[in-house]
């Protein structure tokens, strides 16, 4: 049969704007969720953790925001820019584990 | 500092030959992880070590792949006889703190 290859959620925003990447999760055993930034043609790199116990946490110019009411997770980018431009994957640890366990991933494209 | 180093960047090879992926984790970390990235099933984990002993390697397709880590700075993946099916990127990873993993630029392989 014909492949099918995975089609990733985008999102497109202007220079200047607020961005906001959302993210569903399965296990309710998971402590840490974490976002991932993969620029074309290079590894993921890690933006910011959260931890189950937490419903927010700021870092630079990025929040991470956690629901675990409906299992949702999010990641907010401010004043988005150019070099933004990428995908973002959310992951989670299950406990006890170093697994990090992948989501599909969501495409950032930032116009000028 | 010097990241993740993989070797080699591109590979392409005939089906049934015998590659072999190279990884320097970050000096001080002390687990290892080994990933695939395709556009069908997006970014997953083949195998993973911890002080150099692999913890695990559900992940690992089929007895064609396997992976060794003799000493903390240096992990291969083998694959052996290659198909097409296994074109993919691979990355490896290396951490110290479990949900931030700091991935290699990753080896784009091409099995013909």
């Amino acid at each position: 049969g014909e492949s099918v290859g995975l089609h990733l959620p985008t999102l497109s925003v202007q220079e200047g704007d607020n961005s906001i990447i959302n993210c569903a999760y399965s296990n309710s055993a998971s402590d840490y969720f974490i976002w991932y930034k993969q620029e074309s043609g290079k590894g993921p790199q890690f933006i910011i953790d959260i931890r189950s116990n937490m419903d927010k946490r700021q870092g630079q110019r990025v929040t991470v925001l956690l629901n675990k009411t409906v299992k949702h997770l999010s990641l907010q980018i401010a004043a988005t820019q150019p070099g933004d431009s990428a995908v973002y994957f959310c992951a989670e640890v299950r406990g006890g584990s170093e697994k990090l366990v992948f989501g599909k991933g969501t495409k950032l494209t930032v116009n000028p | 500092d010097a990241g993740v180093i993989q070797s080699p960047r591109h590979e392409v090879t005939e089906m049934g030959q015998e590659v072999t992926l190279r990884c320097k984790p970050i000096s001080g970390h002390n687990s290892l992880f080994w990933y695939r990235q395709t556009m069908m099933r997006g970014l997953e984990l083949l195998i993973y070590f911890n002080n150099n002993v692999p913890i695990d390697d559900s992940g690992m397709p089929e007895d064609r792949f396997s992976a060794k880590m003799p000493n903390a700075s240096f992990s291969t993946l083998k694959i052996q006889p290659s198909e097409p099916r296994d074109s993919a990127v691979y990355f490896c990873a290396s951490s110290i703190r479990r949900q931030e993993q700091y991935f290699g630029p990753g080896t784009r392989l091409t099995v013909t």
